[in-house]
């Protein structure tokens, strides 16, 4: 059984560009979590999904951020213009409904410089 | 009332020793309490979780107490294994939203 798959692992950047990141949640599961992870801040929620509907969102950091869930097996996370400090990995994780355990994906390290 | 306060930021054990790792939170609506591990380069991995209605859980060597009226919870390593040395994250939210607050993480080495 797949996990939660993020693409991509890896993404270098200069500050303005779009970023996109992606996310594949574990077939079955209705809900969805966008997390950053940094040294400083550590693990924070950004957004999460429920049966593709944004249910909370005010982690987003701010207007440069969005993220959208078009069908039940996939969401996008979008930084629009990047800055360098939005250089953190960011995770996916999804579960059976929002009360139960929460599986992450393998992460995806943006640098933007 | 949002935050989860975790200690120690780092621990190093020998092989066989039991660390342990204290969590505690504020807000008395919590009522999932899981902990994560995470390898580097990795995202976490959920290890055991708890629920207020139990004192103590144990999962092989992974014992999760809590103590509802002090709102601390612990997690204990029997015979921990260099292979356990990872950062762990304890977890709080409220079963009808699903956000977990995560605390800081500690850094665990188990030397051989």
């Amino acid at each position: 059984d797949a996990g939660v798959i993020q693409s991509p692992r890896h993404e270098v950047t200069e500050m303005g560009q779009e970023v996109t990141l992606r996310c594949k949640p574990i077939s079955g599961h209705n809900s969805l979590f966008w997390y950053r992870q940094t040294m400083m801040r550590g693990l924070e929620l950004l957004i999460y999904f429920n049966n593709n509907v944004p249910i909370d969102d005010s982690g987003m950091p701010e207007d440069r951020f969005s993220a959208k869930m078009p069908n039940a097996s996939f969401s996008t996370l979008k930084i629009q213009p990047s800055e360098p400090r939005d250089s953190a990995v960011y995770f996916c994780a999804s579960s059976r409904d929002r009360a139960h355990e929460q599986y992450f994906g393998p992460g995806t390290r943006l640098t933007v410089t | 009332q949002q935050q989860v306060k975790q200690s120690p930021q780092s621990l190093i054990v020998q092989k066989g020793g039991i660390p342990i790792i204290n969590c505690a939170y504020e807000n008395t609506a919590f009522d999932y309490f899981p902990w994560y591990q995470q390898f580097p380069g990795k995202g976490p991995a959920l290890l055991i979780a708890i629920r207020p209605d139990v004192s103590e859980k144990k999962e092989g060597r992974f014992t999760i107490s809590f103590n509802k009226s002090a709102k601390q919870f612990s997690l204990h390593i029997m015979d921990s294994q260099p292979g356990d040395s990872a950062t762990y994250f304890c977890a709080a939210s409220h079963s009808n939203t699903g956000k977990l607050i995560f605390g800081q993480g500690t850094t665990l080495q188990v030397k051989p």
